[in-house]
């Protein structure tokens, strides 16, 4: 399995409050990507690095942010948690010219 | 822009059954297409992948066959068991300067009984 790790795994928190998400990887794979999964709309990505200090949008970035100061960690933050951002959140990886992504196992986030 | 659009779930089977899923896409130019599996508790593992027209994905009995014509490319297995049971996804890739940024059918879960 890929290195990947990610932190916390489960996590409750309330609305208005800042929340981050901290993704770890020990493959040193270049690009790094966050998705939510959500019923009704399969995996859709947050945002995305394509190297340290090198980050873009995803398809569903308002209400998130990142941040990536070394290739193994890539945080997502919340800066004010909402209701809907209670969602499985997947952090991913993969190398240039590299189609596949390899996945870790999700942190559960229940925003009240 | 990029779509994926797989049969609605769940499904359910009885084992040594044939699964077909079916996904269907629209992309400019010509993209890979994968299907992925999550199972319980877990991350997303990729499971095949096509990169071009009338390739045929396979791994652990299932394939899949890249459709141009048809933009499709539906699962199959011949013979399922309790194992596979799990949710499938459907992606597709458009590899830009900035990685691989897959985007996902909205899954569906199979259930294999006894």
């Amino acid at each position: 399995d890929a290195g990947i790790t990610q932190s916390p795994r489960h996590k409750v928190t309330e609305t208005g409050t800042p929340v981050t998400l901290r993704c770890h990887q020990t493959e040193n794979h270049r690009y790094m990507y966050w998705y939510r999964q959500d019923p009704g709309h399969g995996l859709r990505l947050i945002h995305y690095s394509y190297g340290v200090k090198d980050t873009d949008k995803g398809e569903v970035s308002d209400g998130y942010s990142v941040s990536r100061s070394k290739t193994e960690d890539f945080l997502l933050t919340l800066e004010s948690a909402t209701s809907s951002q209670t969602s499985v959140y997947f952090c991913a990886i993969s190398e240039p010219k590299n189609e596949k992504l390899f996945f870790g196992s999700g942190t559960q986030l229940s925003v009240l | 822009g990029n779509s994926v659009t797989q049969m609605e779930g769940p499904v359910t089977l009885s084992e040594e059954a044939f699964l077909t899923i079916n996904c269907t896409y629209t992309a400019t130019g010509y993209p890979s297409l994968f299907w992925y599996v999550q199972y319980p508790g877990e991350g997303l593992q990729l499971l095949l992948k096509a990169t071009k027209a009338d390739d045929k994905g396979s791994n652990k009995g299932f394939e899949a066959t890249y459709r141009k014509e048809t933009t499709s490319f539906h699962l199959e297995k011949g013979s399922v068991q309790v194992s596979d049971s799990a949710v499938y996804f459907c992606a597709l890739s458009a590899i830009t300067g900035g990685g691989n940024k897959l985007t996902f059918g909205t899954g569906t879960q199979l259930k294999v009984e006894l």
